[in-house]
């Protein structure tokens, strides 16, 4: 199946600093990637659907300004948490799916990014 | 909106037997796909199983199925023959048709499978 790598795996930094989280596919082209955000024993909330080239389409209720999405090339998106605090301690996830599949419908994940805001 | 429903937070098996995870969903299309994904301690996501929901036969993997009732709107996993490595949080997602693969998954809130040895 195709890779998904996400960087970093651990972060912890202070409030009110910016974290930057990079998510690349490896071995395939992905035009559109998807954040996730999972609290401690529940399950993965769309935040937001990168576009490779343009905005990215946040979920409702996500701020746009406290989560910055970029996606400046088919292989790599990056998710910028802006001015953290303590609330926005999670697990941050992103996924792809490979267009060249038909359908296009399964969709890989990386590894996750647990980010800890003291 | 499409919402998954599972309502199974936690279930328990003896090793080498069956277990069923339940699965219910709500949408509106007729056409869409349905995921089970595993999420172990490194939580990692793990695809299980995918089932398109055109296809009337159900989907099967190794010691992995389904069983589609797309009338009910049902989805549920069956894991035979369950191994220690079964052991993990168990996901089950949906997604409409996506010809670009331009749509995130709507998951379930999980099921956490306890393997007894």
């Amino acid at each position: 199946g195709a890779v998904v790598s996400q960087h970093p795996s651990r972060v912890i930094c202070k409030s009110g600093t910016s974290v930057k989280i990079e998510c690349r596919s490896l071995d395939f082209q992905a035009t559109t990637m998807f954040w996730y955000r999972q609290f401690p024993k529940q399950s993965l909330m769309l935040m937001a659907t990168s576009n490779e080239g343009s905005k990215a389409t946040y979920e409702q209720g996500v701020e746009k300004d406290k989560f910055l999405i970029n996606h400046a090339s088919l292989t790599l998106s990056t998710l910028t948490v802006t001015s953290a605090h303590p609330e926005d301690s999670s697990f941050y996830i992103c996924s792809a799916r490979n267009l060249r599949e038909p359908g296009g419908t399964e969709a890989f994940f990386g590894q996750g990014t647990r980010l800890t805001v003291v | 909106a499409q919402t998954v429903t599972q309502s199974q937070p936690e279930m328990s098996v003896q090793e080498a037997e069956t277990v069923t995870l339940s699965c219910t969903y709500d949408t509106s299309e007729s056409d869409y796909y349905l995921f089970w994904y595993k999420q172990p301690p490194s939580r990692q996501m793990i695809l299980v199983i995918r089932q398109e929901a055109y296809k009337q036969q159900n989907a099967t993997e190794n010691r992995f199925s389904v069983n589609f009732q797309k009338a009910a709107k049902s989805f549920s996993l069956k894991i035979s023959d369950s191994q220690l490595g079964d052991a993990a949080m168990y996901f089950c997602a949906y997604s409409p048709p996506s010809g670009g693969g331009a749509d995130g998954l709507t998951f379930g809130k999980g099921t956490h499978l306890i393997i007894q040895p």
